[in-house]
């Protein structure tokens, strides 16, 4: 059973401050994954990696960056927070091709005061 | 650009009434769709695919490519089916999901 864990469900932090969110899965999958999910836009892809040390940018990569120096481990970081990027962070992982089924984390919901 | 629209935001209906929830896309090449779920406190998880033709939890879903369309259905919904429902179309190398139908199922 695939296993996607990140390492907040809650986080609350200052305008400014720097932000890292970790996602780690356990099934040796390629793909790594990271949304934002908001009531009434859905899901929205920020960012993307398909192997270690790579990444792409999804729709909405503004005020963000990741890191992937694992396979295993995908990391979000807000470089400097902002009160719009309040939000549910949703992390996924996939095994090869886009039309793979993406495993899901439970989620961060980080409020930016 | 390929893009997926799910035009109702909230579906309320009562327990043993039919459910159809739409998903319209649009995209050039050969798609693959997908109907993501999340029940209340719960991750994000697959509910089924169009290529695997199958019917998970009574659900079922029909590919229409004249209509671009893979409306969700259900001839009998249960309460337990209340859940954030997504539509997804698969890209080159993403998904790309609509906006979400909230299904509520009254007693």
């Amino acid at each position: 059973d695939v296993k996607v864990t990140q390492s907040s469900r809650y986080l609350v932090k200052r305008t400014g401050e720097k932000v890292f969110l970790e996602c780690v899965q356990d099934m040796d999958h390629e793909n790594m994954f990271w949304y934002r999910q908001d009531p009434g836009l859905g899901l929205r892809l920020i960012y993307f990696s398909y192997d270690v040390k790579m990444k792409e940018k999804g729709d909405i990569p503004e005020g963000y960056s990741v890191s992937r120096e694992k396979k295993e481990r995908f990391s979000l970081i807000l470089e400097s927070a902002s009160t719009n990027q309040t939000s549910m962070y949703l992390c996924a992982s996939s095994e090869d091709r886009a039309a793979d089924t993406q495993y899901f984390g439970p989620g961060t919901r980080l409020t930016v005061l | 650009a390929q893009r997926v629209t799910q035009p109702e935001k909230l579906l309320s209906v009562f327990k043993g009434a039919p459910v159809e929830l739409k998903c319209n896309y649009s995209y050039s090449g050969s798609p693959e769709l997908f109907w993501y779920v999340q029940y209340s406190r719960q991750r994000l998880q697959l509910l089924l695919r169009h290529i695997s033709r199958e019917s998970i939890k009574g659900f079922t879903a029909d590919l229409n490519k004249g209509e671009t369309s893979f409306h969700l259905k259900k001839p009998f919904a249960q309460e337990e089916d209340s859940a954030m429902y997504y539509c997804a179309l698969s890209g080159y190398s993403t998904l790309t999901f609509g906006k979400g139908t909230m299904l509520l199922v009254s007693p």
